[in-house]
C-alpha cells in the first residue's frame, strides 16, 4: 500500500514569493493535517482538513491556507514568502480524527 | 491554546542505559501518541494512550499515560544504537467543530554512544 507522497520534496523560493505543497493521503484515509517542523520550534500544527473541511486551525498568519479536493487529495499555499518560511514542511494522513498519524517524506522549503 | 510541554530536550546516553522522556499538558487530553523521527526522516507512530493510568510496552520501551490525562513518558531500557531520534509526544484535543489538533511537544533528542 503506498504511503502518505508529498510534492515536491526540495523548492528554493525568494522572499514575496508564493509556493504551492501537494499531499496525496494513503489510499482510503480521509484526514489530511499539515505541519511545519523547524529546528527551533520543533512540530508546529497548521491545519486538518477531513472530507474537503477544514476542521481545524492553528495559530499562523493568513498567509497559509489550504485546502482539500474530494479524492482527500490536499494542497497547502504560502504566500507573500518570509525567510522565517523556510522549514519542512509535513503532511499526514489517519482514518479519522483521533488514530495515528501517517507521515510524508515532507517538503523542504527554503527561502532566500 | 494547549500547550505540550516536552523535557529534557536532549539525551546522550551510553548504550545499554536506560532513557525516560516527559511530557506534560496545561490541559487534559483525549488521548496521547509517541512518535519516533529518525535523523533525516520523519515521523514514525510509536504508541497511542487512551486510558487513564494506561500503561503499555513495546519490548523495551514503555508508555504511561497519568491518572489526570494531562501527563506522559516514554522510558526506554537498555538503550541500543537503533534508539537513536527524537521522541516526540503529541497530545489529542478535540475541538467544537469536530476538528482535531495533534499538538506536539518539541521532542527529546537522543544520542546513544557504543
Amino acid at each position: 500500500k503506498a504511503g502518505v507522497t508529498q510534492t515536491p520534496r526540495y523548492l528554493i523560493k525568494t522572499r514575496g514569493q508564493q509556493v504551492t505543497l501537494s499531499c496525496s493521503p494513503i489510499s482510503g484515509h480521509r484526514s489530511v493535517s499539515w505541519y511545519q517542523q523547524t529546528p527551533g520550534q520543533g512540530l508546529q500544527f497548521l491545519f486538518e482538513y477531513f472530507s474537503e473541511t477544514q476542521r481545524n486551525k492553528g495559530n499562523f498568519p493568513g498567509r497559509f491556507s489550504g485546502r482539500q479536493f474530494s479524492n482527500s487529495r490536499s494542497e497547502m499555499n504560502v504566500s507573500t514568502l518570509e525567510l522565517g518560511d523556510s522549514a519542512l514542511y509535513l503532511c499526514a494522513s489517519s482514518w479519522g480524527p483521533t488514530g495515528e498519524l501517517f507521515f510524508g517524506e515532507g517538503s523542504r522549503l527554503t527561502v532566500l | 491554546g494547549q500547550q505540550v510541554m516536552q523535557i529534557p530536550q536532549y539525551q546522550h546516553v551510553q548504550e545499554g542505559e536506560d532513557f525516560t522522556t516527559y511530557c506534560n499538558s496545561s490541559t487534559t487530553l483525549s488521548n496521547i501518541q509517541w512518535y519516533k523521527q529518525r535523523p533525516g526522516g520523519h515521523p514514525v507512530f510509536l504508541i497511542q494512550l487512551v486510558k487513564s493510568g494506561e500503561v503499555k510496552k513495546q519490548k523495551r520501551l514503555t508508555f504511561q499515560f497519568g491518572e489526570a490525562k494531562k501527563n506522559s513518558s516514554l522510558h526506554i531500557t537498555a538503550t541500543q544504537t537503533t534508539d537513536v531520534g527524537t521522541y516526540f509526544c503529541a497530545g489529542l484535543k478535540m475541538n467544537s467543530n469536530s476538528g482535531y489538533a495533534l499538538n506536539f511537544g518539541k521532542g527529546t533528542s537522543l544520542l546513544v554512544t557504543p
